[in-house]
């Protein structure tokens, strides 16, 4: 079965801090890499995605693919308050459904 | 990006009645579309997988014939509660793929709140 998993927290970062969540996937197939953002009562919203292994930035956010250790990571930088939500780590292989961690709860401490 | 729509945005209703959720894909034509329930304080569980003009592949332990899905376009989805419980009281969210490969980035709706009483 193939499983993603997550540091449940809560992970606790100072603001203006850097914020580390990581996540590991037993597929060593896996293809497509998602990180994806859920405040309470909400839907997730999508962060990135990242595919190829290295960095991949957008703005504060930066995903990091490792396929070799099966891990891949979001730091978030410079850390705001409205960053506090639960980071959900996502992943397929080929067309196949997503699974998805149990998520990180991040609170920023201002 | 993509924008997906869900409607009602919340409901309540009675036990036994069947409740009705659509799904849209707004911007872009989604010819998988995917439906999650998410009890309070716990992780998005996959329901089905919803192909355009094909029957809903529903995960273990979900009972097709009380959660109807019927996906009849590029840009609908519906769930139908049939005979609603109290215990069927949750949050249900519809996504859309862009596209058919895994590659393919999945878009959520803003979730149905569903309290039955």
């Amino acid at each position: 079965q193939k499983e993603v998993e997550q540091n449940s927290g809560p992970l606790s970062v100072p603001e203006g801090a850097i914020a580390s969540l990581n996540c590991t996937y037993s597929d060593r197939g896996s293809q497509s890499f998602f990180w994806y953002r859920q405040y309470s009562g909400k839907s997730p919203e999508l962060i990135m995605s990242i595919y190829s292994n290295g960095d991949k930035e957008d703005g504060r956010f930066t995903a990091q693919l490792n396929k070799a250790s099966q891990y891949v990571s979001l730091l978030i930088r410079d850390s705001q308050p409205s960053d506090s939500a639960t980071y959900l780590c996502a992943v397929s292989f080929g067309n196949e459904k997503l699974t998805f961690g149990t998520g990180t709860r991040l609170t920023i401490i201002p | 990006g993509a924008v997906v729509s869900q409607h009602p945005s919340w409901v309540i209703c009675k036990s036994g009645t069947s409740v009705k959720i659509e799904c849209r894909s707004l911007d872009f034509q989604a010819t998988t579309m995917f439906w999650y329930r998410q009890f309070p304080k716990q992780s998005l569980m996959l329901m089905a997988t919803s192909n355009e003009g094909s029957k809903a592949t529903y995960e273990q332990g979900v009972e097709k014939d009380k959660f109807l899905i019927n996906h009849a376009s590029l840009t609908l989805s519906t769930l139908t509660v049939t005979s609603a419980h109290p215990e069927d009281s949750s949050f249900y969210i519809c996504s859309a793929r862009t596209g058919t490969s895994g590659t393919d980035t999945q878009y959520f709706g803003p979730g149905t709140r569903l309290t039955v009483l």
